[in-house]
C-alpha cells in the first residue's frame, strides 16, 4: 500500500539558511500534519491542513511557514534556521472525512533535519 | 489544552513474557481518541493501537491490548507475549477530533528494552 512520502530524508544547513521539506499524502487523505521532534523529546505539533486550508496551529515559530496545494502535497518553509531547529520532522496525512478511518494519522518516515 | 502523561520513562521485559506501560491524560472532552505508537530505532511512527472514547470495550489487535479506564482518564497498554521486535519508543497519545481540533497530543514517551 501507499504510504506517506517525504523528502529529502535527510537536510544538512548552515544556521540563517533555508530550507523547503515536502510532503507527499497517502492518496485520497485530503489532511496533512507537521510534527517537529526534537532529540528524546515526543513529537510536537506544528502546523495541519485540510482541503489547502491551514485547519489548525500549534507552536510552529514565525519563521516556518507552511501550505497545501491543489494535489495535496504540501511543503513546510524554513528560514533563519537556528540550531535548535535540528529535529526529525514528521508529515502525517488522513482520510477524507467519510473515511471509517477518519482519525486515523499515517505518519511519513520524517525528515532529520541538522543545523551546523 | 489536553495533557498526556507517561510517567515511566524506561521498562526492561523478558523475551515471551508480559508488559504493560502505563499512561493518562487530562481532558474535558467527552468524545476523544487514545492511540499508542511505536517508534523503533528507524525512527518510524506506527500505529499500533487505538481507542474511541465512548467506545467501553478495550481495543486489541493480535498482542497487543489496552486498559481504557475513562472515569480515571488511564489508558495502559498491554503487550503479551514480547517479542524482540517490540523493543522501541512507545508514545501514547490523545485526539480531539472534533472540528479542526485532530492533532495529535503526544506524551514524553517510554523506552521498551526485550531482553532475549
Amino acid at each position: 500500500a501507499a504510504g506517506v512520502i517525504q523528502s529529502p530524508r535527510h537536510l544538512i544547513k548552515e544556521k540563517r539558511e533555508t530550507a523547503t521539506l515536502k510532503c507527499y499524502p497517502i492518496p485520497r487523505h485530503d489532511t496533512v500534519y507537521w510534527y517537529q521532534q526534537g532529540p528524546g523529546q515526543d513529537p510536537q505539533f506544528l502546523i495541519s491542513f485540510y482541503e489547502k486550508m491551514q485547519s489548525d496551529k500549534g507552536s510552529i515559530p514565525d519563521r516556518f511557514s507552511a501550505q497545501q496545494f491543489s494535489d495535496y502535497h504540501s511543503e513546510l518553509n524554513m528560514s533563519s534556521l537556528e540550531l535548535g531547529d535540528s529535529a526529525l520532522y514528521f508529515c502525517a496525512s488522513s482520510p477524507q472525512r467519510r473515511s471509517t478511518n477518519r482519525n486515523e494519522q499515517f505518519f511519513g518516515p520524517g525528515t532529520r533535519l541538522t543545523v551546523l | 489544552a489536553q495533557t498526556v502523561t507517561q510517567s515511566q520513562p524506561e521498562m526492561s521485559v523478558q523475551e515471551a513474557e508480559t508488559v504493560t506501560l502505563s499512561c493518562t491524560y487530562d481532558t474535558s472532552e467527552n468524545n476523544y481518541y487514545l492511540f499508542w505508537y511505536k517508534q523503533p530505532p528507524s525512527r518510524q511512527m506506527i500505529l499500533v493501537i487505538r481507542q474511541e472514547a465512548y467506545k467501553q470495550q478495550n481495543a486489541t489487535e493480535n498482542r497487543f491490548s489496552v486498559n481504557f479506564q475513562k472515569a480515571a482518564k488511564s489508558f495502559s497498554l498491554k503487550i503479551s507475549d514480547s517479542q524482540l521486535g517490540d523493543t522501541a519508543m512507545y508514545f501514547c497519545a490523545f485526539m480531539n477530533p472534533t472540528g479542526a481540533n485532530s492533532k495529535l497530543t503526544f506524551g514524553k514517551g517510554i523506552t521498551l528494552s526485550v531482553r532475549p
